[in-house]
């Protein structure tokens, strides 16, 4: 599975919004993009995928530039519950593979 | 989506004795199960994938003989850490892998060896 490079960390303010960048500019034409977070001492779960098109759901939106190479997560109001390390994957798998994960970026958040 | 549990959630033992534990899919039936392990404040490591049914396959430099793992059925896999020492500490986590593009992951069970 193709790179992604991420930021080590990043802050916010308390209902602003949040902008995470990853780059993978080695991706392939079937590889999904997946954002994930972890809290503190649990496991991660899943946050927003998309291939191409920008997708939106109720966590957050996943901004996908024309040419793949990058990526945004935006968190569009941040709270203090966001406060976790998000990672940014890529896979081309199909069904019950298991997902690669890198270092992640750490969002620190302040009231 | 798939519900996964652990347990127990965190467990303090002394070095030399073994611990169990047992990850559950409750909603759906498992024929895989990854393990990872994850050290303080770095990324989850996958440490093996275990199979309903037949033998665990193991990532490498992870020792099979200390990390054992049954998959004897479909809801249930088990990690047993194998006369624990300190280094073995941290924060293990299970997953089915990947249904409809999602991957779910156990809630995590933080061992802490004595």
């Amino acid at each position: 599975d193709a790179k992604t490079t991420q930021p080590n960390s990043m802050e916010s303010n308390e209902e602003e919004p949040v902008h995470l960048p990853c780059n993978h500019s080695t991706i392939s034409g079937t590889d999904y993009i997946h954002w994930y977070r972890q809290l503190p001492s649990q496991g991660p779960e899943y946050v927003i995928h998309g291939l191409t098109s920008n997708v939106n759901n109720r966590m957050a939106s996943l901004a996908i530039a024309e040419d793949r190479k990058s990526s945004t997560l935006i968190l569009h109001r941040a709270t203090l519950r966001d406060a976790a390390v998000y990672y940014c994957i890529l896979y081309n798998g199909g069904s019950q593979g298991n997902l690669i994960f890198g270092k992640g970026t750490k969002l620190s958040v302040k009231p | 989506g798939a519900v996964v549990s652990q347990h127990p959630s965190r467990v303090i033992c002394k070095s030399g004795t073994s611990v169990k534990i047992e990850c559950r899919s409750l909603d759906f039936q498992a024929t895989t199960m990854f393990w990872y392990r994850q050290f303080p404040k770095q990324s989850l490591m996958l440490m093996a994938t275990s199979n309903e049914g037949s033998k665990a396959t193991y990532e490498q430099g992870v020792e099979k003989d200390k990390f054992l793992i049954n998959h004897a059925s479909l809801t249930l896999s088990t990690l047993t850490v194998t006369s624990a020492h300190p280094e073995d500490s941290s924060f293990y986590i299970c997953s089915p892998g990947l249904l409809y593009n999602e991957q779910f992951f156990g809630p995590g069970t933080r061992l802490t060896v004595l």
